[in-house]
């Protein structure tokens, strides 16, 4: 069973640099196909692609966010961890961690909710 | 707003069959699968179709997914008050780097 978890602040200030962690069970990020990355939904509208990183370490960003967006990977401890500089009180979101497996994206975490504000 | 484009609503009575549409274009739905996700209120979306028709194990064959062109299309068969969610389609595109692109979502109501 593949599951995933989302941990890190609740509320961070304008400027400051968001520090995500997914912790995942059920599967290794070793594993060719597989990828791990974060989708973020703002309160009350869609949903919105950050970015992904795969099994043999190659990353994808969102065009609109890769000069702020980095995405690593601890092997080790079977988590991804997400990166996100210069907040805004756009950002403020539910962000959730995602496994991918071949194009698909199929398992979601529940998702943490991150509000931007000074 | 969105590369897909999704109707914001719909809505349908139990035991009615409703559609969701989803447009896109050449880069992404023209060129790749269509994802659909379900998203009941208070909860993380859920896959229920992957690529363009296929069915995850445990949903439901009361939904189901088709594509032709740039657009596609997912529909609920015997609709049941459960069903009541927010709809989002998805899909790879390549225009000007990897990027996953979703719809607005469409707001389905049970009447």
């Amino acid at each position: 069973q593949i599951t995933l978890k989302e941990s890190g602040p609740t509320l961070v200030k304008p400027t400051q640099t968001l520090t995500l962690t997914c912790t995942f069970s059920g599967f290794s990020l070793t594993t060719s196909g597989v990828a791990v990355g974060w989708i973020r939904q703002p309160p009350g509208k869609a949903l919105e692609w950050l970015g992904l990183i795969y099994w043999d370490g190659d990353k994808r960003y969102n065009p609109s966010l890769w000069s702020r967006l980095t995405i690593t990977k601890v092997t080790s401890k079977n988590q991804i961890v997400l990166s996100l500089t210069n907040m805004d009180p756009v950002d403020t979101a539910t962000y959730y961690c995602v496994h991918g497996v071949s194009g698909t994206l199929d398992n979601w975490g529940q998702g943490t909710l991150v509000t931007v504000s000074s | 707003q969105s590369v897909l484009t999704q109707p914001p609503s719909a809505s349908g009575t139990p035991g009615q069959r409703v559609t969701i549409s989803c447009s896109g274009s050449k880069s992404n739905i023209g060129s790749d699968d269509v994802f659909w996700y379900q998203q009941l209120p208070g909860t993380a979306p859920k896959l229920l179709i992957y690529k363009n028709d296929q069915r995850p194990s445990g949903v439901p064959d009361r939904f189901s997914g088709s594509k032709s062109g740039t657009s596609a299309s997912l529909a609920i068969s015997g609709l049941r008050s459960e069903d009541e969610a927010d709809y989002y389609c998805a899909a790879w595109d390549d225009s000007r780097s990897v990027n996953y692109v979703f719809g607005g979502g469409t707001k389905l109501t049970v009447l």
